[in-house]
């Protein structure tokens, strides 16, 4: 089964928060990635969480907390260019083995 | 620096037969990958590397081998392809981030 769980999808509209959870499974875990994919694209890296805490670039964050197995991707001041699909990403095996969840398509309205 | 490099872009075959995808890198990176993309849903691990001469399964690695005799190049073969391998094949490889090439569209007809 799937052992990442993040919501199918998301809209919001332009200047807004979004915040996209992630929960992953515990065997292994060893950090979570975000990536970002445009229309079925190359997926591009935006975000790596190893410990507790908030990760932040530029209008994006990205959260972790290892206790409840639980992370977010925070995007702020959104744009129509953000309309995408995002993937947690979970780093086992010491981070050698990456396993993408099934994605969160956001459009971003006017 | 070219990054990742996939060849095909595009293919079609027909059922049973074999193809190789060919997937390169030059940054260096011992780590490398390979998924597969069905419409509408997120990437599966099909194998990966984790440095030369060693590579491990995935979540889905059935009809498929590889081979990693190099750091730069990192092969996915196709036995006797069926239609359930018609997916957008994607390599990728990692330091600290994954870089992905632009995928290889597969239609086994």
């Amino acid at each position: 089964g799937q052992s990442l769980e993040q919501p199918s999808e998301v809209t919001a509209v332009e200047g807004a928060i979004v915040q996209i959870n992630c929960t992953y499974q515990t065997s292994g875990f060893y950090g979570l990635s975000w990536y970002q994919q445009h229309d079925g694209g190359a997926p591009t890296f935006l975000s790596y969480n190893a410990l507790d805490g908030l990760e932040e670039t530029g209008r994006f964050s990205s959260f972790l907390s290892r206790s409840d197995s639980y992370g977010y991707l925070l995007l702020q001041e959104l744009q129509m260019k953000d309309s995408a699909s995002y993937f947690c990403v979970e780093g086992r095996n010491q981070g050698g083995k990456l396993i993408f969840g099934q994605g969160t398509e956001l459009s971003v309205k006017p | 620096n070219a990054g990742v490099t996939q060849t095909p872009k595009f293919r079609i075959l027909k059922i049973g037969q074999s193809m190789t995808l060919q997937c390169a890198q030059d940054m260096n990176h011992n780590y490398m990958y390979w998924y597969r993309q069905d419409p509408g849903m997120g990437l599966k691990l099909i194998y990966y590397s984790v440095g030369a001469g060693i590579t491990d399964k995935g979540e889905v690695p059935n009809g498929y081998n590889v081979s990693r005799s190099t750091t730069e190049d990192f092969p996915l073969r196709l036995e006797l392809a069926a239609p359930s391998q018609t997916s957008v094949y994607f390599c990728a490889s990692k330091n600290t981030e994954a870089f992905f090439g632009q995928g290889t569209r597969l239609t086994v007809v």
